[in-house]
């Protein structure tokens, strides 16, 4: 029974490029929560998706971020033009349709700006 | 109205000793309170969790104590240990929509043997 996976782990990139990463909930799981946390700080509401509906954005900055969670396949958080700024760690976490609290988190994705 | 304060932001506490942290919330629709442990380097994993109406829950060395009308609750680590070193978040959602967790800004708890 895998847990929430995430990828890649680490992810550097220079500003200016793109970056994609990826979440695939629990088995059975198809609610996705997108989450940032900065350096000595909480865990931040990013975004939260069904299969194919964003359900709440309210926590996505306006420009350069965007998300999806398509019919097949993992969710994306795509970060166009990054700044330094963006470095943080993004966890994703999942949750089922069964009335159950519990959001479980994968492992996050380290991204660093240089 | 969103905002979950914590306290302390960091917490030394000798090995066999009781580490409390303390959070208080301000939104009344919140009705799940869960508390998360995270190590280094790894995603937060649920440790506790309560919901408003019951003033207690325990669950081993971990107890949740919860004051509605006050609007506060709080962790209790009995027994704590070096393995308890970690950052503790306390968070509030409500549960029963699906709705985003909103965290606390976290405590450093270092446990010394």
């Amino acid at each position: 029974n895998a847990g929430v996976m995430q990828n890649p782990r680490h992810l550097v990139r220079r500003r200016g490029q793109e970056a994609r990463l990826r979440c695939s909930p629990m088995k059975g799981h198809s609610h996705v929560y997108w989450y940032r946390q900065l350096p000595e700080e909480g865990l931040k509401f990013m975004v939260y998706l069904q299969k194919e509906n964003i359900i709440d954005e309210s926590g996505m900055p306006k420009e350069r971020f965007s998300a999806e969670f398509p019919k097949e396949g993992p969710s994306i958080l795509r970060i166009q033009q990054v700044v330094r700024g963006d470095s943080a760690a993004y966890f994703c976490a999942s949750h089922d349709s069964l009335g159950q609290d519990e959001q479980y988190f994968g492992p996050g994705t380290r991204l660093t700006v240089t | 109205q969103q905002q979950v304060k914590q306290s302390p932001q960091s917490l030394i506490v000798q090995k066999g000793g009781i580490s409390i942290i303390n959070c208080a919330y301000e939104n009344t629709a919140f009705d799940y309170f869960p508390w998360y442990q995270q190590f280094p380097g790894k995603g937060p994993a649920l440790l506790i969790a309560i919901r408003p109406d019951v003033s207690e829950k325990k669950e081993g060395r971990f107890t949740i104590s919860f004051n509605k009308s006050a609007k506060q609750f709080s962790l209790h680590i009995m027994d704590s240990q070096p393995g308890d070193s970690a950052t503790y978040f306390c968070a509030a959602s409500r549960g029963t929509s699906y709705d985003k967790v909103i965290f606390g800004p976290g405590t450093s708890l270092s446990v010394i043997p």
